[in-house]
């Protein structure tokens, strides 16, 4: 059982439109991360969220942490080449983290 | 530059060899742990430790050990590879207070065990 559910699983957008994905679960999270991870490297942190409700903007990437902590999203606005990646989302239970299976992003120029 | 490193980058294994990947990290931190990736299934963790000296599993052990002797070095050890264990292996490290830092990841050691 995932205990992260992540959609879409891949999405193909034209350069410039805007996105949204998405990570649920039916547990409650302290906190939530959002990573992205480039071919052939590891995920590198973008943004950690603490509390229900909560919004960070990073650039033209919005994450907002839902009011239950059950879910997140990232919405992503004028999509650039530079952001296609895998994008994971993460949290832990304890001292094991666990990550969503991943949204696979590819921006066509 | 600070971070974590991982070797080798590329291994073929045949089954029933063992082999030691490699994992170090310069920045003091405490937590280190191992992922395996796999198409379809994400990020899935197998041995994770919170200082030297302690070691603990995570979701998929099986097939693997690992120590960790000192701060700075986590290696992961496959005792007897199998087709099963192909996959891209990342090493990652954090202070204490992972939901809080989040990880640094290393470039990964893509496995193939034929």
């Amino acid at each position: 059982t995932q205990l992260l559910e992540q959609s879409p699983q891949f999405l193909s957008i034209q350069e410039g439109e805007n996105l949204t994905v998405y990570c649920n679960s039916s547990s409650v999270f302290s906190s939530l991360q959002w990573y992205r991870q480039e071919p052939g490297e590891g995920p590198v942190l973008l943004v950690t969220v603490v509390t229900g409700g909560e919004v960070k903007k990073l650039k033209r990437l919005t994450f907002q942490f839902g009011d239950a902590r059950k879910d997140s999203s990232l919405h992503i606005t004028a999509a650039q080449p530079g952001d296609t990646g895998l994008y994971l989302c993460a949290t832990n239970t304890g001292n094991q983290f666990y990550f969503g299976t991943g949204t696979s992003l590819t921006v066509i120029p | 530059n600070a971070g974590v490193t991982q070797t080798p980058k590329f291994q073929v294994l045949k089954t029933g060899q063992s082999m030691t990947l490699q994992c170090a990290q310069d920045m003091n931190h405490e937590y280190m742990s191992w992922y395996r990736q796999d198409p379809g299934m994400g990020l899935r963790l197998i041995h994770y430790s919170v200082g030297a000296g302690i070691t603990d599993q995570g979701e998929v052990p099986n097939g693997y050990n690992v120590s960790r002797s000192t701060t700075e070095d986590f290696p992961l050890r496959l005792l007897s590879a199998a087709p099963s264990q192909t996959s891209v292996y990342f090493c990652a490290s954090s202070y204490l207070g992972l939901s809080t830092y989040g990880y640094t990841f290393g470039s990964g050691t893509r496995l193939t065990v034929v």
